[in-house]
């Protein structure tokens, strides 16, 4: 079975400073990972996804992540962040065979001006 | 991409009664899920809804407990019957579309008294 560990819950950032959200996941198999953003009083949206290919994936919202297959992480990064990035992020992975995902406990991020 | 919708996006419900939560999708979908998120907390799967088939329950989560219907390709239900203030929680539903994608909808926030 897999696991999404994110390393920090809160990361308070200052507006237009850049942020790294950091995920590590554990499975056996290969996977396919995410990264969602969950907005106040609303669902989730995809930010980016990893199947394979290039480990550096570019999503919305000029955000991106690398994969590091050595490392088992796959970490969200944005060079400069809005105040409109304050929210909820979400890592996941499902195996690459299966159609579970399981996400990781959250990141909340709080940009301040 | 795929829009969901969920009904209703709120309730508060007394104790030993049932709530259905009905979701809809704007596109044909085989898989849909349903999903758990307690306060401040992640998400959880609760089950798979395949149409033409019985969901598949997750560990801890029980059919009688919460009965999923999943009528057609564009549609679900998820009932959660003989409430307690446990179960107050934001109840998620999402569809897989596309590559590995989950869509989610909007939520349907639940309070037992």
């Amino acid at each position: 079975a897999q696991s999404v560990t994110q390393l920090d819950s809160q990361v308070p950032v200052f507006e237009e400073a850049p942020v790294e959200l950091r995920c590590n996941y554990s499975s056996s198999v290969s996977v396919y990972l995410f990264w969602y953003v969950q907005y106040p009083n609303q669902g989730l949206q995809l930010l980016l996804k990893y199947l394979s290919g290039s480990t550096l994936v570019k999503g919305i919202n000029g955000f991106e992540a690398e994969f590091n297959k050595s490392q088992t992480s796959f970490h969200l990064r944005k060079p400069s962040v809005h105040i409109s990035d304050t929210a909820e992020y979400f890592c996941a992975v499902r195996e690459a065979a299966g159609n579970k995902l399981t996400f990781g406990g959250g990141t909340r991020v709080l940009v301040k001006p | 991409s795929a829009v969901i919708s969920q009904k209703p996006s709120r309730d508060i419900c007394q104790r030993g009664t049932s709530l259905t939560i009905q979701c809809q999708v704007d596109s044909q979908v085989t898989m849909m899920f349903w999903y758990r998120q307690q306060p401040g907390q992640s998400l959880t799967l609760i089950a798979t809804a395949n149409q033409g088939s019985e969901a598949t329950y997750e560990s801890g989560f029980v059919i009688d407990k919460f009965p999923i219907s999943r009528p057609n390709l564009t549609f679900s239900t998820l009932t959660v019957s003989n409430m307690s203030p446990e179960d107050s929680s934001i109840y998620l539903c999402s569809a897989e579309v596309g590559s590995y994608e989950q869509y989610f909808g909007p939520g349907t926030r639940l309070t037992v008294t």
